[in-house]
């Protein structure tokens, strides 16, 4: 069975740093990329950046460059998020998530999500 | 970077009633690579749909996916009481990999 976990709840304050994380089960980490997407009080989906867990490449949305890492650690199988410079408008939850494609077929996977809090 | 444009924002229906929910891209798709979502309160994203039309795992048959181009659409032929949700599109053409603005699925 695939699982990913995310860490707990956090709260920081604004200009604060915040890292979450995201751990793996049931496949090779290295098979598919871990993207992260975050979901704002009345707002939409939005894509932030992803990893590739087998070589750590990584691409991030305009709006959050700068400001976001994505890494992979292949010895947990764990992907991290880490957003620096924390805003208001950083509240928010964030989900990582995995694409894993058979062939054509693509079954995605999801984490329970991540509350960020920043007061 | 595509930009993708949901319509309506909100439709408003009755259970058993058709839902067609639009999705249009700011530059055309060659390859057909549009993911549908469903959003409900405290749960993750659920995939709906992959591929433009291809129905992922466990997705009841009443959702379908069709569309090429710019234009790419989501149809529910009978709306259960579930799935009153929010509805987003996703392109995953190149990054990145944006989402749709969402179309909110309301009870009439």
């Amino acid at each position: 069975e695939v699982r990913l976990v995310q860490s707990g709840a956090e709260v920081r304050q604004p200009g604060a740093t915040v890292k979450v994380s995201c751990s793996v089960s049931g496949y090779t980490f290295t098979a598919y990329y871990i993207h992260w997407v975050k979901l704002a009080p009345g707002k939409g989906l939005e894509w932030m950046g992803l990893v590739d867990p087998e070589d750590g490449e990584t691409k991030y949305a305009e709006e959050f460059q700068g400001r976001v890492t994505i890494n992979a650690d292949t010895s947990t199988d764990t992907a991290y998020l880490e957003l620096t410079s924390l805003r208001f408008e950083d509240t928010a939850i964030y989900y990582c998530t995995t694409w894993a494609y058979s062939g054509y077929q693509r079954d995605d996977y999801w984490g329970q999500g991540t509350q960020v809090t920043v007061s | 970077e595509i930009v993708l444009t949901q319509s309506p924002v909100t439709l408003s229906l009755s259970p058993g009633e058709r839902a067609t929910l639009s999705c249009r891209a700011s530059q055309i798709f060659t390859t057909g690579f549009l993911a549908w979502f469903q959003q409900k309160p405290g749960l993750a994203p659920r995939l709906l749909i992959y591929g433009a039309s291809a129905r992922a795992t466990g997705v009841p048959d009443r959702f379908s996916g069709s569309g090429s181009g710019t234009d790419f659409t989501l149809t529910i032929s009978r709306v259960e009481p579930e799935d009153f949700a929010i509805y987003y599109c996703q392109h995953y053409v190149s990054s990145p990999y944006t989402f749709g603005q969402g179309t909110k699925l309301e009870i009439k």
